[in-house]
C-alpha cells in the first residue's frame, strides 16, 4: 500500500511568487489534513478535509493560503503571494473515516514539502 | 483548547541506556494521545497511541508510554536505546477522533556510542 505522497519535496521561491503544494493521500482515506512546521517550532494544524469538504480550516493563517481537494482525492495548497514567514515544512496526513479497531483515528503523514521563501 | 509541552528540546543518551521522553498535555476531558517519530528525510511515523483502557501502551520499535491522568503526562520510554533511534520525537493530543492533532515542539534524541 502506497503511503501519503507530497510534491515537491523542496521548493525555493522568491517573496511575492506563488507556490502550489500537492498531497496524495492513501487511497480510500476520506480525511486529509495539512500541517505546517515553521522555524523548528511545533507542528501546527492548518486544515482538515473530509472528502472534498473543508471540515475545519481554523488553522489557516490568512487568505494568502488556499486549499482545495477536488473530487475528494488529492489536495493542493496554494500560497499566493508567498511571504518570508511562510517558510517551513508543510506536512500532509490522511486517515480513514468511521473505522473501528486498532488503526482507527491514526493519521498517516507524508514526508513533507520544505518551502523556502527568499 | 488543548496544548502539549515537551520540556526537553534535546536529549543525548548512550547506546544501550534507557530512555524517557517527557510529555505533558493540557485538556479538560479524556485526551487521545500519540507519539510520533521523524527520522531525517522521512515523514512522521506513529509509534503508539492511547485512546482508553490500559494506561501502559506498547508501540513499535520497543517503545512504550504510560498515561498518567493525575500528572497530565504521557511519557515515552524505551529500556535500551539503539543508534537507529536517533530522531526527533513528537507528542500529540487530539480531542475528537479523526480531528486535528495538537503537537508539542518535539525532542531531538541523539544516541552516542
Amino acid at each position: 500500500e502506497a503511503g501519503v505522497t507530497q510534491f515537491p519535496s523542496h521548493s525555493v521561491i522568491e517573496k511575492g511568487q506563488t507556490v502550489t503544494l500537492r498531497c496524495d493521500p492513501i487511497s480510500g482515506h476520506d480525511n486529509l489534513y495539512w500541517y505546517r512546521r515553521v522555524m523548528g517550532k511545533e507542528i501546527k494544524f492548518l486544515l482538515h478535509f473530509v472528502k472534498e469538504s473543508k471540515q475545519d480550516e481554523s488553522g489557516m493563517p490568512n487568505n494568502r493560503f488556499l486549499a482545495e481537494r477536488t473530487g475528494g482525492t488529492y489536495s493542493t495548497l496554494k500560497v499566493q503571494p508567498a511571504e518570508l514567514e511562510d517558510s517551513g515544512v508543510y506536512f500532509c496526513a490522511s486517515s480513514q473515516a468511521g473505522v473501528r479497531g486498532p488503526n482507527s483515528y491514526e493519521q498517516y503523514f507524508g514526508p513533507g514539502t520544505r518551502l523556502t521563501v527568499t | 483548547a488543548q496544548s502539549v509541552t515537551q520540556p526537553d528540546i534535546h536529549i543525548t543518551v548512550s547506546e544501550g541506556a534507557s530512555l524517557e521522553l517527557r510529555c505533558n498535555y493540557s485538556y479538560g476531558a479524556t485526551p487521545y494521545l500519540f507519539w510520533y517519530v521523524q527520522s531525517p528525510g522521512q515523514g512522521l511515523q506513529l509509534l503508539l497511541k492511547y485512546f482508553s483502557g490500559d494506561t501502559l501502551v506498547q508501540g513499535i520499535k520497543g517503545f512504550e508510554a504510560e498515561f498518567k491522568r493525575s500528572q497530565s503526562s504521557f511519557n515515552l520510554r524505551k529500556p535500551s536505546v539503539h543508534w537507529s533511534d536517533a530522531a526527533e520525537y513528537f507528542c500529540a493530543v487530539g480531542a475528537v477522533p479523526g480531528n486535528k492533532l495538537v503537537f508539542g515542539a518535539g525532542t531531538i534524541l541523539r544516541v552516542k556510542s
